[in-house]
């Protein structure tokens, strides 16, 4: 599928379990973005990468972790899964640095329990 | 500490009327992008704003930015339902807004 996707698209998991988050895009966009959205925060940047092997902390990066081998992969990974980790994730990318938009993906909602 | 703030963040309005959402922010940028969310759904662009003074239209949306005064409007001409939706504005490409919530109503 052209375009950005990620998956799973829903994830139901426990306190203390390693969990990735998978997102993959077509474009061959140079930037990658990972954000978490929680009511009354809006979109919050967890990581992001300029290309591959470069990554960058964003605002709450605490807790996750993420690689880049390949351009168009880019997964987030939760090392030992918090409640305060429940939230709505999105990865996004674009061609170039700030005369772009963003282009997001269609979300992973991930519970933990 | 960067912050971008938007209002209303709240915002219900009936079919025909007008309305401005504005985004404050606390950095310096010349640019500037507003996003659109539908209910469940993920985010799309609505507006890229490069330059102070920049202004650009699509339908009923208008964006604007004044870089000087760090603030940028969407301003909303004759609402429609289907223009229901969560807006932000995000600025330095990753810092958004926490959304306005648009609700038009017949």
């Amino acid at each position: 599928d052209a375009g950005i996707t990620q998956s799973p698209r829903y994830k139901i998991t426990e306190t203390g379990r390693q969990v990735t988050l998978m997102c993959h895009q077509t474009w061959s966009h140079s930037y990658m973005f990972w954000y978490r959205q929680d009511l009354g925060h809006g979109l919050r940047l967890i990581y992001y990468s300029a290309a591959a092997d470069i990554t960058d902390k964003g605002e709450v990066p605490d807790g996750y972790v993420v690689s880049r081998s390949k351009t168009e992969n880019f997964p987030l990974t939760l090392e030992s899964a918090t409640r305060s980790q429940t939230s709505v994730y999105f990865c996004a990318s674009n061609f170039g640095w700030s005369y772009n938009e963003q282009f997001f993906g269609p979300g992973t909602r991930l519970t933990v329990l | 500490e960067l912050k971008v703030e938007q209002n209303p963040l709240f915002l219900s309005m009936q079919e025909g009327k007008n309305y401005t959402i504005y985004c404050n922010y606390s950095t310096t940028s010349d640019r500037l992008y507003w996003y659109r969310q539908d209910p469940g759904k993920s985010l799309e662009s609505l507006f890229v704003l490069l330059s102070n003074g920049a202004v650009k239209q699509e339908g009923r949306l208008m964006a604007s930015l004044d870089t000087k005064a760090r603030l940028s409007t969407l301003h909303i001409t004759a609402a429609v339902h289907d223009l229901s939706a969560t807006y932000f504005c995000a600025v330095v490409q990753f810092y958004f807004g926490t959304g306005t919530s648009l609700t038009v109503i017949p």
